[in-house]
């Protein structure tokens, strides 16, 4: 069984450029998590998508957005692209996430986005 | 609110060497509580997991207890291998088993010399 792929790998923008990252979850897996990796602020949940609908949201600016497909397939987008917004951006997969009893959450390799 | 709080890397270590990461949570509620591993230019893994109280999580040679009355889940390996070197990270998830929402610790990062 295929893992979690996103792409792409790596990503360069300018300030002030939008970008938007993929992620195909296992098959079969229906929840679709991102989260954010820096070196200051560590791990840091973004939001997490289910049957096409955001279900859980992290504390992050409306500039971060997401959607997910019927194939559960997702995206997330980042408008007006900050500094700060360079960091590793990781989706996970699970069955079918929070509201269940046991979900394992499996990561994909993540993608390097460096805005300069 | 909810926080995990891991000891600061990096630790180094020689090969059969005896392991112990510190992780300590503050959470509401009855928080599941994770250890994932990283290796260099890949995702997270999941390493070891317990849902409740007094549970030992345990998988390839790493365990962790749930103590709740000391707020903890510290990793523990009695003997390191090279390959062990990676980064660590502590996490909890108040959804009751589930790893939705998963709050980290900022990570420890592991080197062991042959």
């Amino acid at each position: 069984k295929a893992g979690v792929t996103q792409t792409p790998r790596y990503l360069i923008k300018t300030r002030g450029q939008q970008v938007t990252l993929s992620c195909s979850p296992i098959s079969g897996h229906r929840s679709v998590s991102w989260y954010q990796q820096t070196p200051g602020q560590g791990l840091q949940f973004l939001f997490e998508y289910f049957s096409e609908t955001q279900r859980n949201k992290g504390n992050f600016p409306g500039r971060f957005s997401g959607r997910q497909f019927s194939n559960s397939r997702s995206e997330m987008n980042v408008s007006t692209l900050e500094l700060g917004d360079s960091a590793l951006y990781l989706c996970a997969s699970s069955l079918t996430g929070v509201d269940s009893s046991y979900n394992e959450q499996f990561f994909g390799p993540g993608t390097r986005l460096t805005v300069l | 609110g909810n926080s995990v709080t891991q000891m600061e890397g990096p630790v180094t270590l020689s090969e059969e060497a005896f392991l112990t990461i510190n992780c300590t949570y503050t959470a509401t509620g009855y928080p599941s509580l994770f250890w994932y591993v990283q290796y260099p230019g890949e995702g997270l893994q999941l390493l070891l997991k317990a849902t409740k109280a007094d549970d030992k999580g345990s998988n390839k040679g790493f365990e962790a207890t749930y103590r709740k009355e000391t707020t903890s889940f510290h990793l523990e390996k009695g003997s390191v291998q090279v390959s062990d070197s990676a980064v660590y990270f502590c996490a909890l998830s108040t959804y009751g088993g589930s790893q939705g929402n998963l709050i980290f610790g900022k990570g420890t990062k592991l080197s062991v010399k042959p």
